[in-house]
C-alpha cells in the first residue's frame, strides 16, 4: 500500500515559470489537501478537496490552482512562480468525516522542496 | 486568525530524562487535538490523539486542559530517537467535520543528547 505519493521531491524554477506538483493516494480517501511549510510559519493550508469535482481555498491560496478530477489525484499548479513560493510542499489525505475521536488521521506525502530563483 | 501556540525550543534534554511541553489554543470551541511528530526533512506523522481524560501510549502521555485551553505532551525515559519536532494540531470541526478544520502549531524542536 503506497499511501500518499508526491512528485517531484525537489524542483528548482525560475521566476515566472509554471509547474505542477503531483499527488496521488491509493486509500480511497475523500479528503485531500496541500500545505506549505516555511521556517517559523508552520504548516499552512493552500487548497483542499472533500471529493472529486470539489475544491476550496485554504489559508494561502494565491498563486496556486488545484483540480480534483478523480478521487486518487490532486495536483497543485503554480501558475507563475515567484520567490515567495520557495517552500516545502506537502500533500495530505484523510477520510472526509472525522466522527470518532482517535480514528482521525492525516496521511502526508513525503514532500516537495521547491526553490524559485 | 485562530492561533495554536508552541514554544519553538529547542529543548535539549539528556537521554533518559523526562521532558514535557505544552501547546495553547485560542478557539475555545476546538473539538479534537493531536500531536504529530516530524523528523528533519520528513513529513509529519500522527504520534497520538489527545483525549479529554488524558491518554498514554508507552512512554508518551498526552493531556488536555479545556479550562486553560492547552494540551501537553510528556515523554518519559527519552531516547535518542525521540529527537524530532513535535507539532500540536487542533481541529475546530465537531463530529461530521473533517481535516479542513485543522490548525497546526509551528512545532517544538526536541533534541535528546547522549
Amino acid at each position: 500500500n503506497a499511501g500518499v505519493t508526491q512528485t517531484p521531491k525537489f524542483q528548482v524554477l525560475k521566476t515566472g515559470q509554471s509547474m505542477t506538483l503531483q499527488c496521488a493516494q491509493d486509500m480511497n480517501h475523500e479528503y485531500m489537501s496541500w500545505y506549505r511549510q516555511d521556517p517559523g510559519m508552520g504548516l499552512r493550508l493552500i487548497h483542499y478537496s472533500v471529493g472529486a469535482g470539489i475544491t476550496d481555498q485554504g489559508e494561502v491560496p494565491n498563486g496556486y490552482n488545484v483540480s480534483r478530477s478523480t478521487t486518487e489525484d490532486f495536483p497543485l499548479r503554480l501558475l507563475s512562480a515567484a520567490p515567495s513560493q520557495t517552500s516545502v510542499y506537502f500533500c495530505a489525505s484523510s477520510r472526509k468525516v472525522w466522527g470518532v475521536q482517535g480514528s482521525e488521521k492525516l496521511f502526508f506525502g513525503s514532500g516537495t522542496q521547491l526553490s524559485v530563483l | 486568525r485562530k492561533e495554536v501556540e508552541q514554544d519553538p525550543g529547542p529543548f535539549n534534554v539528556p537521554e533518559g530524562a523526562t521532558v514535557a511541553f505544552n501547546c495553547t489554543y485560542s478557539n475555545s470551541a476546538s473539538q479534537s487535538f493531536f500531536w504529530y511528530r516530524q523528523d528533519c526533512r520528513k513529513e509529519p506523522k500522527l504520534l497520538m490523539s489527545v483525549y479529554s481524560s488524558g491518554n498514554e501510549d508507552g512512554r508518551f502521555t498526552a493531556q488536555l486542559n479545556r479550562a486553560s485551553q492547552y494540551i501537553s505532551l510528556l515523554i518519559r525515559d527519552s531516547k535518542l530517537s525521540d529527537s524530532a519536532t513535535y507539532l500540536c494540531v487542533v481541529n475546530e470541526k465537531d463530529s461530521g467535520g473533517g481535516a479542513d478544520g485543522l490548525t497546526f502549531g509551528k512545532g517544538t524542536h526536541l533534541i535528546i543528547q547522549p
